[in-house]
């Protein structure tokens, strides 16, 4: 069985720039789900999906984009970036519509200069 | 909309002493509480949810509704507990809809030997 993988792990951007991070869910889940987490904050929910499909959306605006595949493995897009993007972005991965038992992934660390 | 409370930063006790983690919720209907942990250079991982109403690592938590808390507790702190703790909730199965968790900031927790 293998874990939730994130890629990159670190990445640094310009500001008004786009970026994609990508997730591999957990052998066996149908869900994912991203958080945001600034330095010394816990995560903030982004948005989730569910069998290729977004079940759910946090306070984020739009240019806070994401895609799941049929593998379901996901894409987080982040158009025009601003200096307040820089964050941890998680992945965590679970089974069923709304699963709540989550699987992390060791992260993203954007900066945004 | 629901909001998770840590009011410590953090919390630091002696080896053996016993622990509490504070923990308190703002949401009407009956969510699902989560204790999340994340141990220097590992990802956030799940220790436990209140609807197993297991133990483990030695640490225990109990929802009160009526004071709306979930703190967690350990009666003997050992050094390897040391790490970030955060308090979650899910409304995913109170009919709140796929909203992901809500992360409290969480307590950096460290055991003194």
């Amino acid at each position: 069985e293998t874990g939730v993988t994130q890629s990159p792990t670190h990445l640094i951007k310009t500001r008004g720039q786009q970026v994609t991070l990508r997730c591999s869910s957990q052998s066996g889940h149908n869900t994912v789900s991203w958080y945001q987490q600034a330095l010394g904050q816990g995560p903030q929910f982004i948005f989730q999906y569910y069998r290729e499909e977004e079940n759910g959306r946090g306070n984020f605006p739009p240019r806070f984009s994401g895609l799941q595949f049929p593998n379901y493995s996901s894409e987080l897009n982040v158009n025009a970036l601003e200096l307040d993007d820089s964050a941890l972005y998680l992945c965590a991965s679970s089974t069923g519509r709304g699963g709540t038992e989550a699987f992390f992934g060791q992260g993203t660390r954007l900066t945004v200069v | 909309a629901q909001r998770v409370t840590q009011p410590e930063k953090l919390l630091s006790v002696f080896k053996g002493a016993p622990v509490e983690l504070k923990c308190n919720y703002s949401y009407s209907g009956s969510p699902e509480l989560f204790w999340y942990v994340q141990y220097s250079r590992q990802r956030l991982q799940l220790l436990l949810r209140h609807i197993s109403r297991e133990s483990i690592k030695g640490f225990t938590a109990d929802l009160n509704k009526g004071e709306t808390s979930f703190h967690l507790k350990k009666p003997f702190a050992q050094e390897e507990d040391s790490a970030m703790y955060y308090c979650a909730l899910s409304l995913a199965y109170s009919g709140g809809g796929a909203d992901g968790l809500t992360f409290g900031k969480g307590t950096h927790l460290i055991i003194q030997p």
